[in-house]
């Protein structure tokens, strides 16, 4: 059964801090993976796809990578800013089926 | 491209009534999921459409849940006799023809 992990669950940072969230996955069998952000009551957000086959993906002032076979994905926020302040999570795809499983998320605050 | 939209966004219902929600996905997507989503855990997949066909359902789906997608657009999500445990948040996604899920606002439901 795959099972995905986050850690921290919770960060508080001061503004322009880098900073690297952490998802750990059980079986490294997986099609792709994904992170998203979510703010306050809200829906979900896609910032990263990657791939299996892929290292890491960029965009702006993220950055995700992909170690499968140690089953881990960090994602990089370079500069934070206040308005990066939301839960972020992570969720795997296997082979053979679309759902996503996700982690429970890392709840991030970035303080002016 | 007005993004994956749900309704109604807020549900409020007694135990025991039957409620319904609804889910446009982006235009053109084939495929269409949904989620929910309890306070302080990430997402749990419940069920997939490809066009119009119902092709994978979790076991979280009671014979209380029952989704549709009638003609490969819209779908509808109908939970009946609503308990207390069935409050979350709702969250439907779609992907079209790349694997990057893009999720909606989602449908909080209160049972009281």
């Amino acid at each position: 059964k795959q099972e995905v992990t986050q850690i921290p669950a919770a960060l508080s940072v001061p503004e322009g801090e880098n900073l690297v969230l952490n998802c750990s996955f059980t079986d490294s069998a997986i099609y792709n993976l994904q992170w998203f952000r979510q703010d306050p009551g809200k829906g979900l957000t896609s910032l990263l796809l990657i791939q299996s086959s892929q290292r890491e993906q960029t965009s702006g002032r993220l950055n995700a990578s992909l170690d499968k076979s140690s089953g881990r994905s960090t994602l990089y926020i370079a500069a934070s800013q206040p308005g990066d302040s939301a839960t972020y999570l992570c969720a795997v795809r296997r082979y053979n089926t679309d759902k996503l499983i996700f982690g429970t998320g890392t709840r991030l605050q970035v303080f002016p | 491209d007005t993004g994956v939209s749900q309704d109604p966004r807020h549900k409020i219902t007694k135990r025991g009534q039957n409620v319904t929600f609804r889910c446009d996905p982006i235009s053109e997507h084939n495929r269409l999921y949904w989620y929910r989503q309890t306070l302080g855990q990430g997402p749990e997949f419940l069920t997939y459409f490809q066009n119009e066909a119902q092709l994978e359902k979790s076991r979280l789906l009671s014979d209380r849940f029952s989704a549709e997608r009638p003609k490969g657009s819209f779908s509808t999500l109908e939970i009946q006799r609503t308990e207390q445990g069935d409050s979350a948040m709702y969250l439907c996604a779609s992907t079209g023809t790349g694997d990057e899920q893009y999720f909606g606002p989602g449908t909080r439901l209160t049972v009281t």
